[in-house]
């Protein structure tokens, strides 16, 4: 059963360009969950996502940042315009359940974002 | 607010000594506490959790952890560290209330084993 998927692993844009992230869960997972992990700090919730819903949004930035879950594909984190302060790892995390269940989440490897 | 606190940027300690990582949280109603690690360039992977149950929690790699819901706290704790232990130790608390299954996490603890 292979483990959340992430791509690229690593890209490079530069201020003003658009950057997508992939994350494909766990088989058989249909909760998706970003978080961003900025240098020397913790991991920050940004979005939690089911099939073609959006459920919590309340970590995402107001502009420039979006994200979906489609009904096939993975899940993509877009983000228009980027600035250097996107600078981040960003995590893909999923989960089988409800969300509140006690299932815990499975991460991937990530996907390192540098604006230069 | 909700919050999760680890109030120690680093922990050193000696191979084959036991270990402590400390970790506080501040939530309405009743949490669900995770332990996560983290290898430099890497995701994260589960250590272990607390839902219900027995206050003392066992997981990964030897790794085990205390609930102790009067002292809003969960430390994680190991009776002898491995160098290959050393890592970043993330401590984190779900929000059980509406839809969210977001993770609240710390900021982190850096354990470094010397040999």
């Amino acid at each position: 059963n292979a483990g959340v998927m992430q791509n690229p692993r690593h890209l490079v844009r530069r201020r003003g360009q658009e950057a997508r992230l992939r994350c494909s869960p766990m088989k058989g997972h249909s909760h998706v969950y970003w978080y961003r992990q900025l240098p020397e700090e913790g991991l920050k919730f940004m979005v939690y996502l089911q099939k073609e819903n959006i459920i919590d949004e309340s970590g995402m930035p107001k502009e420039r940042f979006s994200a979906e879950f489609p009904k096939e594909g993975p899940s993509i984190l877009r983000i228009q315009q980027v600035v250097r302060g996107d600078s981040a790892a960003y995590f893909c995390a999923s989960s089988p359940r409800l969300a509140g269940s006690s299932y815990e989440q499975y991460f991937g490897p990530g996907t390192r974002l540098t604006v230069t | 607010a909700q919050s999760v606190a680890q109030p120690e940027d680093q922990v050193n300690v000696a191979e084959g000594n036991p270990l402590t990582v400390k970790c506080t949280y501040s939530v309405s109603g009743n949490p669900y506490l995770f332990w996560y690690v983290q290898y430099p360039n890497r995701g994260l992977q589960f250590l272990l959790k607390y839902i219900t149950g027995d206050n003392l929690v066992k997981g990964s790699y030897g790794f085990e952890a205390e609930f102790n819901k009067s002292q809003t706290s969960f430390h994680l704790k190991k009776p002898s560290a491995l160098v290959s232990d050393s890592a970043l130790y993330f401590c984190a608390v779900r929000v059980v209330d509406g839809n969210t299954g977001k993770l609240i996490f710390g900021q982190g603890t850096t354990l470094q084993v010397k040999p």
